[in-house]
């Protein structure tokens, strides 16, 4: 079965802090991993995929099929990452996107 | 302005009524999306379609219905069925379903309180 697990509902760090915000997955095939944020009183859009290999925001995430893990890391935390992040996994054509529970990234100065 | 809208945004509804919520997109996708918004619970699927004429369940259709009439609209429908229908919903879109195509475009959602 196809699955996502972020085993942190909520992420505290202070200001210049490094941040790695955890995604677990499970999945039979090869699936494609993004990253979802979701701003205060702003649309749910997306930050990263791992197809691209980018760096958006200072963020970066690794897919590690070994451990099956796509976690989330800044190396140095701003105030105005604070927001909710998701990690989700689409699978073969015709499935819709699968997200996991979230976590609420807080930083503080 | 191209986009997902979704209304309205706030909903109130009494219990025993059915409700409907609106998406439409003028992004030209293929692929259409209702997701529900839960405290803790992260994006749970409702429906999702990948065409015209057509549609799948999710993880929680029950309670749930919906049409795609028209390549731009998806609206949902939360019936009486529902056991706990207040939540925050989230309608999206994209190119089509699967594989590289999991960019999705996300409206500003739609609350809805049974009272």
């Amino acid at each position: 079965a196809q699955r996502v697990t972020q085993p942190e509902k909520l992420l505290s760090v202070f200001k210049g802090a490094p941040v790695e915000l955890k995604c677990n997955y499970s999945y039979s095939g090869s699936p494609e991993l993004f990253w979802y944020v979701q701003y205060s009183r702003q649309r749910l859009q997306l930050l990263l995929r791992h197809i691209s290999r980018e760096s958006i925001k200072g963020f970066t995430a690794d897919l590690n099929k070994g451990e099956t893990s796509f976690h989330l890391k800044k190396p140095f935390a701003q105030e105005e990452d604070s927001a909710m992040y998701y990690c989700a996994l689409s699978g073969q054509a015709g499935t819709a996107l699968i997200f996991g529970k979230g976590t609420t990234l807080s930083v503080s100065s | 302005d191209g986009g997902i809208t979704q209304s309205p945004k706030y909903l109130f509804r009494k219990e025993g009524q059915n409700v409907t919520l609106s998406c439409e997109q003028n992004l030209n996708h293929d692929a259409m999306y209702w997701y529900r918004q839960d405290p803790g619970q992260g994006l749970r699927l409702i429906y999702y379609s990948q065409i015209v004429n057509d549609f799948q369940k999710g993880d929680i259709a029950e309670g749930y219905s919906v049409s795609r009439e028209k390549k731009e609209s998806f609206p949902l429908t939360v019936t009486s069925a529902q056991k706990n229908p207040t939540a925050f919903y989230l309608c999206a879109s994209s190119i089509r379903t699967g594989g590289l195509s999991g960019e999705l475009f996300f409206g500003e959602g739609s609350r809805l309180t049974v009272l």
